[in-house]
């Protein structure tokens, strides 16, 4: 079955720096890379996906980007904000089913 | 669209004890997963269940079952529950066969003692 691994497991930035998460996935089948934003006590929330006949997608300060050969995914924040404190899932797979990584604690330092 | 909805949002069962936990599709999804989410940790897929039917399966034990009914809501079971089945349990749904986003519900927090 598929294995993402997820890294860093904790990121501290400055408010207004970038943040960059990173996945590795191990099952070349997969084709479906979403990411997953999740605020204390409440439930998972899709931020971006991206698929794998596409090497990069943005949206406003969010962007992914894919790398089949080396089977890895980056999510890429800019200009960050307090709000984006929380904890950020990878998860690959496709239709029949998403295999989640371990997640990033995402912290914005004042 | 109420989402999808799940029910109850905390428990708390002692050791050995069965439960149930009920989800409901967002409407017009017919494919209904279940992750069971540690402290900490990342969702961890158990089950998946399309045409009332399990489709694809984790790592969990025969203790962890489920059904799903014809209107797609769906009913995970644990039984002889351990300490350590207390955690997070989140439905999500998809439409059946597709490459899309899984919709969340807000999850049960089952506590066993």
């Amino acid at each position: 079955g598929e294995n993402v691994e997820q890294h860093p497991s904790t990121l501290s930035v400055q408010e207004g720096d970038s943040a960059v998460i990173k996945c590795t996935y191990s099952d070349s089948a997969s084709n479906y890379f979403p990411w997953y934003k999740q605020e204390l006590g409440k439930r998972p929330q899709l931020i971006i996906d991206i698929r794998s006949n596409v090497g990069e997608k943005k949206d406003q300060r969010i962007a992914v980007t894919l790398n089949k050969t080396a089977k890895h995914f980056s999510l890429h924040i800019t200009e960050t904000q307090p709000e984006d404190s929380a904890v950020y899932f990878c998860a690959g797979g496709g239709a029949d089913g998403l295999t989640f990584g371990k997640g990033t604690h995402l912290i914005i330092q004042p | 669209d109420a989402g999808v909805t799940q029910s109850p949002t905390h428990l708390i069962k002692t050791r050995g004890q069965q439960v149930t936990l009920r989800c409901s599709p967002k409407s017009g999804h017919d494919t209904v997963s279940w992750y069971q989410q540690a402290l900490g940790q990342g969702p961890q897929f158990i089950f998946q269940y399309y045409e009332e039917e399990e489709r694809q399966r984790g790592n969990f034990p025969d203790r962890f079952s489920g059904h799903q009914f014809p209107n797609y809501s769906s009913e995970l079971n644990v039984n002889a529950l351990l300490l350590g089945d207390s955690a997070l349990y989140l439905c999500a749904s998809r439409p059946y066969g597709r490459n899309t986003e899984a919709f969340f519900g807000q999850g049960t927090r089952l506590t066993v003692v």
